[in-house]
């Protein structure tokens, strides 16, 4: 079955600094890719997707990369603030299926 | 309306309880999801009903009970559970076909004592 790892498990940026999280994923057939945003006690939020038919999408200072080749992704947020800190997860879905793969999480810690 | 709510958010119930997790969506979604979340981990799916029928259920222990008893409800009732599944259960929704987004509701913070 699939498998996403993703990487760090842990990043503390000061707050203006960008953020890079990577993820992997095993099967070739997923080609829907969310990245969420869970902050303590609340619900996973989507902050951005992207589909295999694209390698990036861009929404005000939050990115994801896709290289379908190398089968990884990348969310990428610019001039972090106190308020990104939170878990982030990436996840993979397969075109036909209802079931999202999860990685392990990040969580990110914004200094100011 | 984008919400997927979620009743009780929380619930303390013994070993020999039995109760019920709701989940409500009026989003017209046909697709809605159980997941269980440990600490710090991420949401593991427990069970998909895709129009109203269930069509994946991932190997989760028979004292998890799911029932969609129309397309905006989703229920989990729960019977004789273990301290171990002391965890949140998040409902989500969405779609079926090409867009893809999951709603989650805010979840039910389950202890079991």
């Amino acid at each position: 079955g699939e498998n996403v790892e993703q990487h760090p498990s842990t990043l503390s940026v000061q707050e203006g600094d960008s953020a890079v999280i990577k993820c992997t994923y095993s099967d070739s057939a997923s080609n829907y890719f969310p990245w969420y945003k869970q902050e303590l006690g609340k619900r996973p939020q989507l902050i951005i997707d992207i589909r295999s038919n694209v390698g990036e999408k861009k929404d005000q200072r939050i990115a994801v990369t896709l290289n379908k080749t190398a089968k990884h992704f990348s969310l990428h947020i610019t001039e972090t603030q106190p308020e990104d800190s939170a878990v982030y997860f990436c996840a993979s879905r397969m075109e036909y299926g209802n079931k999202l793969v999860f990685g392990a999480g990040t969580i990110l810690r914004v200094k100011s | 309306d984008t919400e997927v709510t979620q009743t009780p958010k929380h619930l303390v119930m013994g070993m020999t309880n039995k109760k019920s997790l709701k989940c409500e969506q009026h989003m017209g979604h046909r697709a809605m999801y159980w997941y269980k979340q440990k600490a710090k981990k991420p949401p593991e799916l427990m069970f998909v009903y895709s129009y109203e029928k269930l069509s994946i259920n991932e190997s989760v222990p028979s004292r998890f009970s799911p029932e969609c008893p129309n397309s905006s409800l989703l229920n989990l009732h729960l019977h004789a559970l273990q301290p171990e599944d002391s965890a949140l259960y998040l409902c989500a929704s969405s779609q079926t076909g090409v867009s893809y987004e999951q709603y989650f509701g805010p979840g039910t913070r389950l202890t079991v004592t």
